[in-house]
């Protein structure tokens, strides 16, 4: 069955650099959407990043110019490399697999996530 | 940028129905999904496509669509569907890709 596994939150300085992994097992990696999705303490979900299948990368409003999301597929990894880091950024951060191979706008399979906390 | 609304909670008792609503522009227009989400937990998909669920997902969850208003069904409601709700659109008419609603907090009395 699918398996999403994160690492690499923990505390960082405001302004400063921090980079997400997430190791995937049991389905082509290669072959559908990854994403981002971040939810800050106590909030909803925001929607952060996805490359979908053929390397395409996509950011929301807030995080585009500071966050870059990357994948190694033969080691069947997805990265988030984040910069610039604000406050805001805190949260827990889910690594999450888009449903079909062709974007149609469905995430059927999330990691447990990793938290990230940036603070001034 | 699009913005999907969910009342922030619904109450409901032991094996009655619960509703929870996701409005938003032109949803008529786009997929709609729905997620449950446990305290402590990721989310989880119980409804996608409007209204298909995937395995494993009881037929107590069920999906639909009027206007511009889309809503998620759980009937027969138990003490573990206690969770929160968010709804999900796929928007590529903006920057932003994938957005989702404001949560519902469903409590069982």
């Amino acid at each position: 069955q699918v398996r999403l596994v994160e690492s690499g939150g923990g505390v960082v300085q405001s302004g400063r650099s921090l980079r997400l992994s997430c190791v995937a097992s049991g389905f082509m990696f290669g072959s559908y959407g990854m994403h981002w999705v971040r939810q800050a303490p106590g909030k909803g979900l925001e929607w952060v990043a996805l490359i979908s299948y053929d390397g395409n990368q996509y950011y929301s409003e807030s995080v585009k110019g500071r966050f870059a999301i990357s994948r190694d597929v033969p080691k069947k990894m997805l990265y988030l490399q984040m910069n610039s880091l604000k406050d805001d950024d805190t949260a827990v951060y889910y690594c999450a697999k888009d449903r079909n191979t062709v974007v149609r706008g469905i995430i059927s399979d999330w990691g447990q996530g990793t938290l990230v906390t940036a603070s001034s | 940028s699009y913005v999907l609304t969910q009342p922030p909670s619904v109450s409901v008792a032991p094996g009655q129905t619960a509703r929870i609503t996701c409005g938003g522009d032109n949803i008529g227009g786009k997929i709609v999904q729905w997620y449950q989400q446990k305290p402590g937990q990721a989310p989880v998909l119980v409804v996608y496509d409007d209204s298909d669920r995937p395995s494993g997902i009881p037929e107590r969850f069920s999906g639909s669509k009027s206007g511009n208003t889309a809503t998620l069904t759980i009937s027969r409601v138990d003490a573990g569907d206690e969770a929160d709700y968010y709804c999900q659109v796929w928007d590529n008419s903006t920057d932003i890709l994938y957005v989702f609603g404001t949560g519902t907090k469903v409590t069982v009395l």
